[in-house]
């Protein structure tokens, strides 16, 4: 069966400092990946998703940037983070672009 | 623009008491519209894809219905377990997996 996995669980980083969240996926073959952030109360937010290695498509202009090194590795990073960037990170992949997405149990972050 | 718009925010129910959750949607040919159930902490669990409307979908006390406009999903005598956020997400016809969500319902069941 197929698996995500995420981490950090939780990560409290001071403002300006640079960010790598990872997400992996086990038991599938070229997913599609996505990376979603969720503020408190609120809806999910897309950030990027990969169709493929090396593919990154981006949904909103901001701080915050992907990589897909591997088939089934995501990687979210910033250079310097900010106030702003807090919040519920969560990975995704799906095989299809029309089958449901399956989240990783996602990453808390605060920015201090 | 599409959107997503969940009623109510938030819903209070006693152990057994039937009730509904709404989304309605406004999105350029829908391709398929997602339930998730969220705990705490956690990520979303899937629950039910429909594709069109009409289609009825059940899993244990939940029941997703769709129409052309909305979403319910039903939850018959509930118990203190199904306290969670549920979520609604839409897939339109021109976004390829692009998932836009709702703000979510958060149900609690009290015993």
């Amino acid at each position: 069966s197929q698996t995500i996995h995420q981490w950090p669980a939780t990560l409290v980083q001071p403002v300006g400092s640079p960010l790598s969240l990872e997400c992996t996926v086990e038991g599938t073959s070229n997913p599609n990946l996505y990376w979603y952030r969720q503020a408190a109360g609120r809806g999910l937010q897309l950030l990027f998703y990969s169709v493929g290695i090396g593919q990154i498509s981006s949904e909103v202009p901001q701080n915050l940037s992907a990589s897909r090194p591997q088939d089934r590795q995501f990687i979210l990073s910033s250079k310097k983070l900010l106030l702003s960037d807090s919040g519920f990170y969560l990975c995704a992949w799906d095989t299809h672009s029309n089958q449901p997405q399956h989240f990783g149990d996602g990453t808390r972050l605060s920015i201090l | 623009e599409d959107q997503v718009t969940q009623s109510p925010e938030a819903l209070r129910l006693q152990e057994g008491e039937s009730s509904s959750l709404n989304c309605s949607y406004t999105v350029s040919g829908l391709r398929g519209l997602f339930w998730y159930r969220q705990d705490p902490g956690k990520g979303p669990e899937f629950l039910f894809t429909l594709y069109s409307a009409g289609e009825e979908k059940e899993k244990e006390r939940l029941k997703a219905t769709l129409t052309k406009k909305e979403s319910f999903l039903h939850i018959t005598a509930p118990k203190p377990e199904d306290s969670a956020t549920y979520l609604c997400a839409v897939q339109a016809g021109n976004q390829g997996g692009k998932l836009i969500f709702g703000q979510g319902t958060e149900l609690s069941v009290k015993p």
